[in-house]
């Protein structure tokens, strides 16, 4: 079941702050996020596994709230460097099948 | 250390066609996945390898699509007879453990036009 982002599209200015949404109608075992520029590979961002850990680079932060099946990773004080798609991608539990939805496109303006 | 290779990076060919795509993941991955991704969607999982067996390849569209990884290494996507839908960019993606906890390494990918 490939889980669902939201907004589409965000634009902002150069220091504003995002939120990206994701969530799943399934029982999730993990969350991952990936950002990918136009022409380029998807590059990890974040795991947050059950139970709380997470793993991923410092300036990102995320939550994920296994309950509801959702989570959402937090852009604060946005750089140009930060345009590019954002991806979430799912476990369910059993599989080693990592589904991504169908993206964020995220332009930051100067 | 390098990172995960794909070969060819383009490849235009004719419906009914066969074509081979190759993924060099990085040294001592032992999960590699394969990915095909179309414009403006996110990567739609085809199939799953931990080491040389196929632990999940639920996502292969049909019967035309294969993938190999012999040696636990380097693996190859095959399709037959090729159609224009399967036009696409095809990534390949390697982990040192399962995906599940742990970062998965993406390839550029390998860009197929069907004509």
């Amino acid at each position: 079941q490939q889980p669902v982002q939201s907004p589409q599209a965000v634009i902002l200015r150069e220091g504003e702050d995002a939120v990206i949404n994701c969530s799943s109608s399934k029982a999730l075992y993990s969350v991952h996020w990936y950002r990918q520029k136009h022409g380029e590979a998807p590059v990890f961002l974040m795991i947050l596994l059950k139970g709380g850990e997470q793993k991923g680079h410092e300036k990102i932060s995320a939550s994920f709230n296994e309950k509801k099946q959702q989570s959402s990773l937090y852009l604060t004080a946005s750089q140009l460097s930060y345009s590019g798609t954002y991806f979430c991608g799912t476990y369910q539990g059993g599989s080693e099948k990592l589904v991504f939805g169908k993206g964020t496109k995220l332009t930051v303006n100067p | 250390g390098a990172g995960v290779s794909q070969t060819p990076s383009n490849k235009v060919t004719e419906k009914g066609k066969y074509v081979e795509l190759r993924c060099d993941p990085i040294s001592g991955h032992t999960a590699l996945y394969w990915y095909r991704q179309s414009l403006g969607q996110g990567p739609e999982f085809l199939i799953y390898f931990q080491g040389t067996g196929a632990a999940d390849d639920s996502g292969l569209p049909n019967d035309r699509f294969f993938a190999v990884r012999p040696e636990g290494s380097v693996s190859t996507l095959k399709i037959q007879r090729t159609e224009r839908g399967d036009s696409a960019v095809y990534l390949c993606a390697s982990s040192s453990s399962g995906g599940s906890t742990g970062e998965l390494f993406f390839g550029e990918g390998s860009r197929l036009t069907v004509l």
